[in-house]
């Protein structure tokens, strides 16, 4: 069956340090968007993808990059770790003008 | 902007009572309107989606919602809860008929007594 997965489920990590966070879907979808989810906040938008080379800023984006060099993978980078990103974050993706976003199972970081 | 408001952070109720969640949404054109479910662990699984045509819409699992524009309400009912129901639930706008930009309201956590 096609999927969405990220990797890994959970991570810790240090203030400063680079982490990558992984998601590979297997439906071809075109679209691909990064999510953290905070509690009172629900789930806000980070980068999204429309595409191959395609990326974009989403509300929350400051901290985070992404690059979308083939359809299946987006990983979210956080270039420079701090504690205000311990969060849930949150992989999904749709195709085209589709009304379903499918959504990873997320992976908790904790930056200490 | 658009943003979504779920006024109730947390509701518990009894097993095999009707449930009410509320969604207050702001959009400045036709909204497009979701509810997601959370389970513990999990991501996020569509219950149901409101575009066009019916205001009422059914959705997976026994649910359903209401679009009412004059109060820009999008409320997701359940007749009778099961205990399986208990999770985190989120209202969500999208702009143009798709899930491609998604504003999620702050999520509704659901506790069912047995």
């Amino acid at each position: 069956d096609a999927e969405i997965t990220q990797s890994p489920r959970h991570k810790i990590t240090e203030t400063g340090r680079q982490v990558t966070l992984a998601c590979h879907q297997t439906w071809n979808h075109n679209n691909m968007f990064w999510y953290r989810q905070d509690l009172g906040h629900g789930l806000r938008l980070i980068h999204y993808s429309y595409g191959v080379h395609d990326t974009n800023k989403g509300e929350v984006s400051d901290g985070y990059s992404v690059s979308r060099s083939n359809t299946e993978d987006l990983p979210l980078t956080l270039e420079s770790a701090a504690s205000s990103q311990t969060s849930v974050y949150f992989c999904a993706s749709t195709q085209g003008g589709s009304t379903e976003a499918f959504f990873g199972q997320g992976t908790r970081l904790t930056v200490v | 902007a658009q943003s979504v408001t779920q006024p109730d952070i947390h509701i518990t109720v009894s097993e095999g009572a009707s449930l009410e969640l509320r969604c207050n949404y702001s959009y400045g054109a036709t909204p497009y309107l979701f509810w997601y479910v959370q389970s513990p662990g999990q991501g996020l699984q569509l219950l149901l989606k409101y575009f066009s045509g019916d205001t009422l819409v059914q959705g997976i699992k026994g649910f359903e919602a209401e679009f009412k524009r004059s109060q820009s309400s999008f409320n997701l009912r359940k007749p009778s809860v099961h205990w399986s129901d208990a999770a985190e639930y989120f209202c969500a706008v999208g702009p143009s008929g798709s899930a491609r930009q998604l504003t999620f309201g702050s999520g509704t956590q659901l506790t069912v007594l047995p």
